[in-house]
């Protein structure tokens, strides 16, 4: 029954391609988000949505975009993908985006580019 | 300008022993505050957080986080180390959006 799940959680590809990471929670949270963990460990926000809309958008580049169908989902499309973009992505979601909330993250998606 | 620090990027302690974390952050008002774990190839879990109220806050997992405003820190501690214990920790804090620590890697020594 995992809460916030992502996939896939290893991903290999190639410098150019293009690429999705997807997220579902099942903890009925409003608000979800995306992270990037880099090879340091240093966790920054990317994205977060509340009920489906943009409401924090970090300076990212914009070959990335997100994308929530619905509340439960919130998916990472990564277009012409650079070595740069190599990372851990998590997926997060709390009740709503107040930062009293406390948020629960999937367990990470690695990625690799080559 | 806002920030959260985490001094340590490494700390190594031996199982059994107790174990302090630091965390000091640089905001204008007192944010919510956090403390967060990362297991090898895991997502992070949330060990304890503080709001207000008690200035000493129990968590899971046995740990506790103290909220001192004079030092604008929230230390975390646990009195007796485990080998599971052995992750990486995150202090986190929340004003207008969850700023993240850089994390302090904990080794547990037999």
């Amino acid at each position: 029954d995992t809460a916030v799940s992502q996939t896939p959680k290893y991903l290999v590809t190639q410098m150019g391609n293009d690429k999705s990471i997807k997220c579902e929670q099942n903890l009925g949270h409003d608000t979800m988000y995306w992270y990037k963990q880099d090879s340091k460990k240093f966790l920054k926000i990317m994205f977060s949505y509340n009920n489906k809309e943009l409401i924090i958008n970090e300076t990212v580049p914009n070959r990335f975009s997100p994308k929530s169908p619905d509340k439960a989902h919130l998916n990472l499309h990564i277009n012409s993908l650079e070595l740069g973009d190599s990372a851990v992505y998590f997926c997060a979601s709390s009740f709503g985006p107040s930062t009293g909330n406390t948020i629960y993250f999937g367990e990470g998606s690695w990625l690799t580019v080559v | 300008a806002q920030s959260v620090t985490q001094p340590d990027i490494h700390i190594t302690v031996s199982e059994g022993a107790s174990l302090e974390l630091r965390c000091n952050y640089s905001y204008g008002a007192t944010p919510y505050l956090f403390w967060y774990v990362q297991s090898p190839g895991q997502g992070l879990q949330l060990l304890l957080k503080y709001f207000s109220g008690d200035t000493l806050v129990q968590g899971i997992k046995g740990f506790e986080a103290e909220f001192k405003r004079s030092q604008s820190s929230f230390n975390l501690r646990k009195p007796s180390v485990h080998w599971s214990d052995a992750a990486e920790y995150f202090c986190a804090v929340g004003v207008d959006d969850m700023r993240f620590g850089a994390g302090t890697r904990l080794t547990v020594k037999p």
